[in-house]
């Protein structure tokens, strides 16, 4: 089975610091990765589909990266508002969907 | 303006059967896949089922093959969830959710809890 490792599990950062999270797939998954933001008590919202492609409407602070295995979501300049968990997704074309274990973010 | 409201949610006994549905409006159901995500207490999402736009193909989660059922009524514009042999980990809260064709789903709706108990 498909497994999404995604890393750190958690992190503290600075109002503007450039923030990286990382999810790795057991296999290769194309560009079939997206990024989704959850806050505290809310429902998950899209950032990023296709590894890369910011939805409408979210801050150009973020970008997502890579293709195969290897996916990378970056803040640019860590916000208040920021402060969610951040989960990767494999939605791949045997539409069986798999995401990662999460990334709480928390500002120092 | 999309909405998904899920309905449903509730207690239920090791073993029993829950039904949860989910009335889509503000956007062309039929041109949308729909899932079924769910989020246990304080953990991660996971992903529970698809069904395809006109109800052809349905996929599950390992966890809950042969236990659970995903429906759509295109003419009502719903889709529902049977849950039977419910089990204490299925506890959660449950969330519908559509997709575009070959694309994540990026509309949610606010979710219903499932409690399974005794």
């Amino acid at each position: 089975d498909l497994q999404m490792t995604q890393s750190p599990s958690s992190l503290s950062a600075s109002v503007g610091d450039r923030v990286t999270i990382t999810c790795r797939a057991s296999q290769g998954i194309s560009n079939y990765l997206g990024w989704y933001q959850q806050k505290p008590g809310k429902v998950p919202k899209l950032l990023i589909d296709a590894a890369s492609t910011l939805q409408s409407g979210v801050p150009s602070r973020f970008s997502g990266s890579g293709s195969g295995t290897d996916f990378t979501l970056t803040i640019t300049s860590l916000q208040p508002e920021d402060v969610a968990t951040y989960y990767c997704l494999n939605y791949n074309t045997a539409r069986t969907w798999t995401f990662g274990q999460g990334t709480k973010v928390e500002i120092k | 303006e999309v909405q998904l409201v899920e309905s449903g949610g509730g207690l239920v006994q090791p073993g029993g059967s829950l039904r949860v549905s989910c009335a889509a409006s503000g956007f062309t159901f039929t041109n949308y896949w729909m899932s079924w995500f769910r989020q246990a207490p304080g953990k991660g999402l996971e992903w529970v089922a698809h069904i395809k736009q006109d109800g052809s193909e349905k996929y599950y989660v390992d966890s809950v093959k042969g236990r659970f059922t995903v429906s759509r009524d295109n003419a009502k514009n719903s889709v529902s969830l049977q849950m039977n042999s419910l089990r204490a980990e299925d506890t959660a809260v449950y969330y519908c959710a559509r997709a575009p064709e070959a694309r994540p789903s990026d509309s949610w709706g606010q979710g219903t809890l499932v409690i399974v108990s005794s």
